[in-house]
C-alpha cells in the first residue's frame, strides 16, 4: 500500500518569505508525484509533477519541487511568497501501475499581508 | 480544456434521504473518480471507474455506492445519507495512461 505524510497542517507566513512545505511518501516500486493546489473557493489544480529525469522540476506561479529519492521526499518550495498564494496544497502520488492517486491530508498556507 | 462538471455545488439533504451526485466530463475520457475532502484528512478515495459500467473499491466506499451507465457519466450515490457524510464531494477525470487529474468544483453535502 501506498501513502503520503504531509508534515504541516497549517502554515502561516508573511508576503515575500520562503517557503517549503514537506511531502514523504511510502511506497516501494517507482513513483509519480504531483503537488495540487486549491485556492479559496476554486476547484483543485496541479502545480507541477515529476515522473523522471531531473529532480528539481518547476511548476506555476514560481513553485518548484525537488524528488529526493533516497528520503522519499518530494517537497514544495516558493523563494518568496505572495498573499495570493494563500491555498491548501496536497502532496499526491501514483504508484505502480495504478491510475489513482493517493493524496496527503493538505497543508493550509495563509499568507500575510 | 477539459471540464469536468459537478451538477450541484452545494446540497442540503436529510438523514436516511437517498442522495445522487453527479459528474460529466467532456474529453471521453476512461477514468473517472469520486473523492471526499474533509479537514485535516485530505482526499480520500471512494470509488473509481475505468470505462462504463466498470467499477472499483476506493479506500472508503462504505455508505456509497456508484453508477457509470455512460462514458461521460459517473454518479456518486449514497443509499442511506447520514451526518458522517457531511463533506466535500470531488469528482475527477483521467485519460487511460495519462498522469493527471482534471477536478470538479466539488459538491459540499450537508446531511442534516
Amino acid at each position: 500500500a501506498q501513502s503520503v505524510s504531509q508534515h504541516n497542517h497549517h502554515v502561516i507566513l508573511s508576503e515575500a518569505a520562503s517557503l517549503e512545505l514537506g511531502c514523504n511518501y511510502s511506497y516501494g516500486g517507482t513513483v509519480n508525484l504531483f503537488w495540487y493546489v486549491q485556492y479559496p473557493g476554486q476547484h483543485l489544480q496541479l502545480l507541477l509533477k515529476y515522473f523522471s529525469g531531473d529532480p528539481l522540476v518547476k511548476g506555476i506561479k514560481g513553485f518548484e519541487a525537488e524528488f529526493i529519492k533516497s528520503k522519499f521526499s518530494f517537497n514544495l518550495r516558493k523563494p518568496s511568497v505572495q498573499w495570493s498564494d494563500t491555498a491548501e496544497y496536497f502532496c499526491a502520488i501514483r504508484g505502480g501501475g495504478a491510475d489513482g492517486l493517493t493524496f496527503g491530508k493538505g497543508t493550509h498556507l495563509i499568507i500575510q499581508p | 480544456d477539459v471540464k469536468v462538471t459537478q451538477s450541484s455545488r452545494y446540497l442540503v439533504k436529510r438523514t436516511g434521504e437517498k442522495v445522487f451526485l453527479e459528474c460529466v466530463q467532456d474529453m471521453d475520457h476512461e477514468n473517472m473518480f469520486w473523492y471526499r475532502q474533509d479537514p485535516g484528512l485530505g482526499l480520500r478515495l471512494i470509488y473509481f471507474s475505468y470505462d462504463v459500467k466498470m467499477k472499483e473499491k476506493g479506500d472508503i466506499p462504505e455508505g456509497y455506492s456508484v453508477s457509470r451507465e455512460k462514458k461521460e457519466r459517473f454518479s456518486l450515490i449514497l443509499e442511506s445519507a447520514s451526518t458522517n457524510q457531511t463533506s466535500m464531494y470531488l469528482c475527477a477525470s483521467q485519460e487511460r495512461g495519462r498522469f493527471g487529474y482534471t477536478f470538479g468544483s466539488g459538491t459540499r453535502l450537508t446531511v442534516v
